[in-house]
């Protein structure tokens, strides 16, 4: 597509219900990221794929969270048991190779109460 | 590890003035250095970044920053602001050769008044 779309923009769930997020990269980007942006923390990593695989996971913060990117495009983030303290904005990246300029999306607002 | 310090959380100036957002990098590699500009409800767009060569960078909306090695920093400026460069303003660095992986300041709110 022209950009990296990211659905839903926003979601509000329960507290301890589990949620997914989706993002759509630009179409030939092998590499894709993930950050949160939040009022407490400011803008955080917490995924990079090259392809299908994960070689740094280390900014997600519990092990209530997980990702997973499919056919070197789709990615879905995975939140399980959500905390209020997961209400942030989500935002997806894609960039041609994991050496160029990122791209993002517009974002996936969740909002746990 | 890089990390970023963007020194002003908000800074307001009037229309047609000159503005500079400050921002001070830590690093023990290489870096490539960004920034970001954040409108209301939107993703981050690029405004322009330093990867190698000249060390005054121009971007896109009239804006240009220098990079300054021996003085760790990558100031963002411009000569003359419109309202509609009131928005959110983040700097950013990744190691070298992993452009893409940020590590992002806190941000500095750019409002412009008439």
């Amino acid at each position: 597509g022209a950009g990296v779309s990211q659905s839903p923009s926003n979601k509000v769930t329960e507290k301890g219900k589990d949620v997914e997020l989706r993002c759509d990269p630009i179409s030939g980007h092998t590499a894709l990221y993930w950050y949160r942006q939040s009022l407490g923390q400011g803008l955080e990593f917490l995924i990079y794929f090259q392809g299908n695989s994960a070689p740094d996971k280390s900014g997600l913060p519990s092990d209530r969270f997980s990702a997973e990117r499919t056919g070197g495009s789709v990615s879905t983030l995975t939140i399980q048991r959500t905390q209020q303290e997961d209400s942030a904005v989500y935002l997806c990246a894609s960039s041609i190779t994991g050496n160029t300029e990122a791209f993002f999306g517009q974002g996936t607002r969740l909002t746990v109460v | 590890a890089q990390s970023v310090t963007q020194l002003d959380s908000q800074v307001p100036v009037f229309e047609e003035a000159p503005v500079e957002l400050r921002c001070n990098y830590s690093s023990s590699v290489s870096v490539y250095l960004f920034w970001y500009v954040q409108y209301p409800n939107q993703g981050l767009q690029l405004l322009l970044k330093y990867l190698s060569g000249s060390t005054l960078v121009k971007g896109i909306n009239g804006f240009e920053a220098e990079f300054n090695k021996s003085q760790t920093s990558f100031h963002l400026r411009k000569p003359s602001v419109h309202i509609s460069d009131t928005a959110e303003y983040f700097c950013a660095v990744s190691g070298y050769g992993t452009a893409s992986k940020l590590t992002f300041g806190t941000g500095t709110r750019l409002q412009v008044t008439l």
